[in-house]
């Protein structure tokens, strides 16, 4: 039981190149989100799925498209990278399905440089 | 728009030292409350949660948590740190609505001299 992966565990890209960060959960969860992490703003929602085959935007989805490919998968989509999105990217997945919020687990994380 | 304010950034203590983090949120609803950390190289953590009941929470590793409605705040609480207890820590709130993201504070440092 791996929980949450993300691949790849560091990136470095140009200004304007484009690539997709993986993210996987076998804990059979409904929902699962995208945030980035920068020094002193803590966490940012970026895109969560509620359950399959859907997804909304959250604090700063700007500059990212996401795909929720099947339960297991949801990945996050830089089309055109940019130096602000120089960041920690980090995958989260919760059971979802219930009347309350309920507890989020996180992937090891994505540290990517746009140059 | 909801929001989670955590005023320590940085925080430096010795072991044995009593630890509280204060976090305040801004929402007059009901509302789901979370401490994380993140330990150095590490991903998130669950360390406590509170949906509903006794305002006092206790989590993993001897932390404590609690919920002062009047006041809006969820602080964090350890009698006597050690210096594994050296990380990061995110206090996080979620909406009772079927919006299931949370909101993060910006994060306290805590770092925990031997």
């Amino acid at each position: 039981n791996a929980g949450v992966t993300q691949t790849p565990k560091f990136q470095v890209l140009k200004t304007g190149q484009s690539m997709t960060l993986q993210c996987a959960q076998d804990m059979n969860h409904n929902s699962m989100y995208w945030y980035r992490q920068d020094p002193g703003m803590g966490l940012r929602l970026i895109y969560y799925s509620a359950s399959e085959g859907t997804t909304d935007k959250g604090e700063v989805p700007n500059g990212y498209n996401v795909s929720r490919l099947n339960k297991r998968e949801f990945s996050l989509r830089l089309e055109s990278a940019a130096p602000s999105q120089t960041s920690v990217y980090f995958c989260a997945s919760s059971a979802g399905g219930g009347v309350h919020p309920d507890t989020q687990y996180f992937g090891p994380g994505t540290r990517l440089t746009v140059l | 728009a909801q929001s989670v304010s955590q005023h320590n950034h940085h925080v430096i203590l010795s072991e044995a030292a009593s630890l509280e983090l204060g976090c305040n949120y801004s929402y007059g609803g009901t509302v789901n409350l979370f401490w994380y950390v993140q330990y150095p190289g590490q991903h998130l953590q669950l360390l406590l949660k509170y949906f509903s009941g006794d305002p006092l929470v206790k989590g993993i590793k001897g932390f404590e948590a609690e919920f002062i409605k009047s006041k809006f705040s969820f602080n964090l609480r350890k009698p006597s740190v050690q210096w594994s207890d050296t990380a990061e820590y995110f206090c996080a709130a979620a909406l009772n609505t079927g919006r299931r993201a949370l909101t993060f504070g910006s994060g306290t440092r805590l770092q925990v001299q031997p």
